[in-house]
């Protein structure tokens, strides 16, 4: 399996939920940074949390790092119909001079 | 403070000719990356630039494809003799510091070789 790989691969929720993805990833790394990705357009940052951290926040976003079960997930709080997008997990590995290995990503559908 | 801006949007090329995509990192960032999405599926690394060097080039085909990040103006990637499996998303990013810092990514070009 892949670097950063997230799950599920498709999340369909009601505006007013929780939404929650998970990613995994294999070696050691720097930092875990989550993108957005609305239909046909270019990829937003939400978060990037470095390999010494364990939790942060930002907004209705939640981010957690787990660095000895290498995953981390994101937690989208009180979502809404303008949060349905695919969300990426991108890790910026030890050995990779700080390129970034994104996963295939999961699917948001958050419906009104 | 614009963002990363590139062009164009869309460009069309017809198989064996050449495709020039252009990347002007965001004000102050001298780290730029090549990505290439297919559809339905996540980003790929291509390359990693800093102003006149190419830093690592290990996601990108030896053959027909290139990239330079001069000392003024923007990043190109170009490919030369485009084929149908060219087609795809490319996206560019920069950075302030490169490693360890928050990529920032263009809104991409989209590359139809017809």
């Amino acid at each position: 399996s892949q670097q950063g790989e997230e799950d599920p691969q498709a999340l369909s929720i009601q505006e007013g939920e929780n939404a929650t993805m998970n990613c995994s990833y294999k070696t050691s790394i720097n930092n875990l940074q989550w993108y957005r990705q609305n239909s046909g357009r270019g990829l937003v940052h939400l978060i990037l949390i470095r390999s010494n951290e364990r939790e942060k926040h930002s907004g209705r976003l939640r981010v957690t790092l787990d660095t000895s079960k290498k995953s981390s997930s994101l937690l989208i709080t009180a979502s809404r119909a303008a949060d349905t997008a695919s969300y990426f997990c991108a890790t910026d590995r030890e050995t990779s001079g700080s390129r970034l290995t994104f996963g295939e990503g999961t699917q948001l559908t958050v419906n009104p | 403070n614009a963002g990363v801006m590139q062009n164009p949007r869309h460009l069309v090329r017809r198989r064996g000719q050449e495709a020039r995509l252009r990347c002007s990192p965001m004000k102050g960032h001298s780290h730029v990356y090549w990505y290439r999405q297919l559809p339905e599926e996540g980003l790929k690394f291509m390359v990693y630039l800093q102003k006149e060097n190419i830093i690592d080039e290990s996601g990108m085909p030896k053959e027909r494809f290139s990239a330079e990040f001069p000392k003024e103006g923007p990043s190109i990637l170009r490919i030369q003799q485009v084929v149908r499996g060219d087609s795809a998303a490319y996206f560019c990013a920069s950075s302030l510091l490169g490693s360890d810092t928050e990529a920032f990514f263009g809104q991409g070009t989209r590359l139809t070789v017809v």
